[in-house]
């Protein structure tokens, strides 16, 4: 069965440190969809990134990095040098196949403080 | 207009009260859906409408009822509803269900 786990539920910081929110998952199927989505406090969900299952390397977009080891069944996402704009819930989510359905994990909420 | 709007952005009614939640997308997707996220569960997956046409019902109560009239509009008519229903409801729309999501702001209900 599908599962995602964030076993953070809340996590703060101060600003300009780095911050790792973990991820794992599970799921029988060889091809799949990991997502990171970030959710300020006006509750839009933005996304932030896919990868496919077959995609390993990791990732960069600015001050956001993603690290994705099948491995252990990880998909951890570090933001370096925080800050407040950050504060947020991040969840990660995964879908198998071609039916669309995100499997959602709890999600980490994230503050930054000045 | 861009992106996914959702109407209304918030909304109280009784529960023998019937109303609709509006999703329109401008971004030229084909596939859409409906989440439920309350304080006690995690993002929960309703609906997923393909070319207008339903794919996915996550086992979902029939008070709540959706319609997909085209690719770009997306209704969820609740009728009955409990207070348990209460909830922030998102809509999302992808260019093909293999792609990511982009969500709307949400409409958050209130049943009494």
């Amino acid at each position: 069965a599908q599962k995602v786990t964030q076993a953070q539920t809340e996590i703060s910081v101060v600003e300009k440190e780095d911050v790792t929110l973990d991820c794992v998952y599970e799921t029988r199927d060889t091809t799949y969809y990991l997502f990171w989505y970030k959710q300020p406090p006006s509750g839009e969900l933005v996304f932030l990134i896919r990868r496919n299952s077959f995609d390993e390397q990791n990732e960069i977009s600015g001050r956001y990095s993603w690290n994705f080891q099948k491995s252990t069944s990880s998909f951890n996402f570090t933001i370096t040098a925080s800050q407040v704009v950050d504060s947020a819930v991040y969840f990660c989510a995964l879908s198998e196949g071609s039916q669309g359905n995100l499997i959602f994990g709890k999600g980490t909420k994230l503050s930054v403080k000045p | 207009e861009t992106g996914v709007t959702q109407t209304p952005r918030h909304l109280v009614m009784g529960m023998t009260n019937k109303k609709s939640l509006k999703c329109e997308q401008h971004l030229g997707h084909n596939a859409m859906y409906w989440y439920k996220q309350s304080a006690k569960k995690p993002l929960e997956l309703m609906f997923v409408y393909n070319f207008k046409e339903q794919t996915e019902n996550n086992s979902v109560p029939s008070r709540f009822s959706p319609e997909c009239p085209n690719s770009s509009h997306l209704f969820l008519h609740l009728h009955t509803l409990q207070p348990e229903d209460s909830a922030l409801y998102l809509c999302a729309s992808s260019p093909s269900t293999y792609n990511e999501q982009f969500f709307g702001p949400g409409t958050r209900l209130t049943v009494l």
